[in-house]
């Protein structure tokens, strides 16, 4: 069945610098990936997102990758700051539904040390 | 910015009690959804509204659940007969088209004692 995962459930980097955060799917009909901040006690705040028909795409300090032949995705964040600290999910949507059923993945936990 | 809305942000019932999330969707906004995440776990996809119908439920959106768009600006998920199990994070999110950005509330923390 489709599945999202997070290779890394917890990931801890030094303040300033880059976090790398990964996600593996399995739907190979999946065309729209996003991925989400979340902060304790708040909602999923959209980050960034990207088509299937793209590599990349770049942000303000973040990036995304897609690499469809092995079904990956990736965030990365450059020069990390306290304030990233938080839950970060990527989502996927199935081309084979109407689109808004989004799969999220378990998530993956940021913390940034001083 | 414009946000989503939710009311009331902790709602503790009893089981076998039936409960309504309200949410408000950022206004020009066409789709609507709800998606519940219990405690430590992933967010779980409950159910999509577009045009005063839903056009996408999961496996959870049992008859339990039901969905309405009462007026111009409320969207609220009806729980019906509550379930120990049903205690979880219930977030509303809205979006212009149906696979674009979608943008949540800040949940209401659903409790059933």
């Amino acid at each position: 069945g489709e599945s999202v995962g997070l290779h890394l459930p917890t990931l801890s980097v030094q303040e300033g610098d880059n976090s790398i955060i990964n996600c593996a799917y399995s739907n190979s009909a999946s065309d729209y990936f996003i991925w989400y901040k979340q902060e304790s006690g708040k909602g999923p705040q959209f980050i960034i997102d990207i088509r299937s028909n793209m590599d990349k795409r770049q942000g303000q300090r973040v990036t995304v990758l897609l690499n469809k032949t092995v079904k990956h995705l990736s965030l990365q964040i450059a020069a990390t700051q306290p304030g990233d600290s938080a839950v970060y999910f990527c989502a996927e949507n199935g081309a084979d539904n109407y689109g808004q059923n989004f799969v999220f993945g378990p998530g993956t936990r940021l913390s940034v040390l001083p | 910015e414009p946000e989503v809305t939710q009311t009331p942000s902790h709602q503790v019932t009893q089981m076998g009690q039936e409960v309504i999330l309200r949410c408000v969707p950022i206004s020009n906004h066409l789709y609507f959804y709800w998606y519940r995440q219990i405690l430590g776990q992933k967010v779980e996809f409950l159910v999509s509204f577009y045009n005063n119908e839903i056009s996408e439920k999961s496996e959870i959106f049992d008859d339990q659940f039901s969905v309405e768009r009462p007026d111009g600006s409320n969207f609220t998920l009806k729980i019906r007969s509550t379930k120990l199990e049903d205690s979880a994070m219930y977030f509303c999110a809205s979006s212009q088209s149906g696979s674009n950005e979608q943008y949540f509330g800040p949940g209401t923390r659903l409790t059933v004692t």
